[in-house]
């Protein structure tokens, strides 16, 4: 079966960096998105990462390792409006998203 | 603003109702998808359309149904309305080069 695995919840403090993983297992792979999503809103498009490598912008960087099937997202210098779920979703080989349960991100002064 | 507008933003309904849920999009694209958002869930796909007259079954698709009369409408609706169909639905299109998705902001849907 397909699956996606990111942690439940993170904690972090305001100012500092933190890393939230995603792994995954699909049928195929075309490209691997991040969303986020405060809470009582809509998922927002954060980046997207089809070759092996870091994507940076802004303060949000993105990795992925197509072998390993594994990607991070990097949030440096955090601030207390980046409390919200960060998603990770892989396109598959039908060109389907198939979503993470989401890592809630929890930023404490 | 262009964008994906979803209505109603929330309602109750009692169980054994009929309920459509609606979407709108003016940013003309092709695809559109309709998804359940649970607690402890990741964001599960109903039904989608690649474009303006298909419609495709996503991985919960029972219960309902969709129609693509045209590119911006994507009506989701509910025959007959269960407790287990209390959710948040969330409408999304996608940009056929990118496939960033664009989200409504959602329906929360409670059934009695």
């Amino acid at each position: 079966g397909q699956n996606i695995d990111q942690p439940t919840e993170m904690t972090a403090t305001e100012g500092a960096i933190v890393q939230i993983n995603c792994t995954y297992q699909t049928s195929g792979f075309n490209g691997l998105f991040w969303y986020q999503q405060h809470a009582g809103e809509a998922p927002t498009f954060l980046s997207y990462n089809v070759l092996d490598g870091l994507e940076e912008k802004g303060r949000f960087s993105s990795f992925l390792s197509r072998s390993k099937g594994y990607s991070y997202l990097l949030l440096k210098e955090l601030q207390m409006k980046d409390s919200a779920s960060y998603l990770c979703a892989v396109r598959d080989s039908n060109y389907q998203l198939i979503w993470g349960a989401g890592t809630k991100l929890i930023i404490k002064p | 603003i262009a964008g994906i507008t979803q209505a109603p933003t929330s309602q109750i309904l009692a169980a054994g109702r009929r309920m459509t849920l609606r979407c709108t999009q003016d940013m003309r694209h092709n695809a559109m998808y309709w998804y359940r958002q649970d607690l402890g869930l990741g964001l599960r796909l109903i039904h989608y359309s690649n474009t303006a007259g298909t419609t495709g079954k996503g991985e919960v698709p029972d219960g309902y149904s969709v129609s693509r009369a045209n590119t911006d409408d994507f009506p989701l609706t509910l025959a007959s309305a269960v407790p287990s169909q209390t959710s948040v639905y969330f409408c999304a299109s996608s940009d056929t080069y990118t496939g960033e998705l664009f989200f409504g902001e959602g329906s929360r849907l409670t059934v009695l």
